[in-house]
């Protein structure tokens, strides 16, 4: 079965300073991990996604996300956050092996990390 | 720019009436879904939708049917709404056989009362 856990539902961290968010996953075939911010009340924006490749991917936004393979982590990070990163942010996976030759696109999504940037 | 839409922002409606929630995308994407999104539980796909009149059950299809009558539309009803269906719906679209990741609409807050 798949699924995806994002251990905090909080982070906090001050203006200026680095932050990571953590997102776990399992899957039974090889995944496709992705990244969404979500602002109040509004919908969900894509960050940045990991497919194949280099093991870090760099998104939207400053954001970046380390694959780490035998930790089956997909950690999203920041080198210097800002107030305006305060959001709801979300990982969410593919499972290639459920996913019927790669049509359906189905993601699974974690609970979500909910980050506050404070000046 | 890629474009999903959602009728409705805000819904309040009674309990036992039926509701249609509109989705319609621009991008001629194959695969379409409808989530729900409640604090704690993050998103809970309801049904999606890979061609048309096609559609499969997600894990929370209790209470829910859906219909695609055209390749953009996915529309969400809910029969007989109850207040323990008041939460905020999404609708994402992806197009079948890439790597791209799904886009969504702005959200619909429902209200049942």
């Amino acid at each position: 079965a798949q699924s995806v856990a994002q251990p905090e539902d909080q982070v906090n961290v001050a203006e200026g300073n680095p932050l990571t968010v953590k997102c776990t996953y399992s899957v039974s075939g090889n995944p496709y991990l992705f990244w969404y911010v979500q602002y109040p009340n509004r919908g969900l924006q894509f960050l940045l996604k990991y497919i194949t490749g280099d093991n870090l991917v760099k998104g939207s936004y400053g954001f970046e996300a380390e694959f780490n393979k035998s930790q089956t982590s997909f950690h999203l990070k920041k080198p210097s956050a800002l107030v305006s990163d305060s959001a709801l942010y979300f990982c969410a996976v593919r499972d290639l092996s459920t996913d019927r030759g790669s049509t359906l696109g189905r993601l699974y999504f974690g609970r979500g990390t909910q980050l506050t940037v404070w000046p | 720019d890629v474009k999903v839409t959602q009728s409705s922002r805000y819904l309040v409606k009674r309990t036992g009436e039926k509701v249609f929630l509109e989705c319609v995308q621009d991008m001629d994407h194959e695969n379409m879904f409808w989530y729900r999104q409640d604090p704690g539980l993050g998103l809970r796909l309801i049904y999606f939708s890979y061609d048309v009149k096609m559609k499969e059950k997600g894990d929370i299809p209790e209470g829910y049917s859906v219909s695609r009558e055209k390749k953009e539309r996915f529309s969400l009803i809910l029969e007989s709404a109850s207040t323990n269906q008041t939460s905020m719906y999404l609708c994402a679209s992806t197009s079948a056989g890439t790597t791209y990741e799904q886009y969504f609409g702005p959200g619909t807050r429902l209200t049942v009362t």
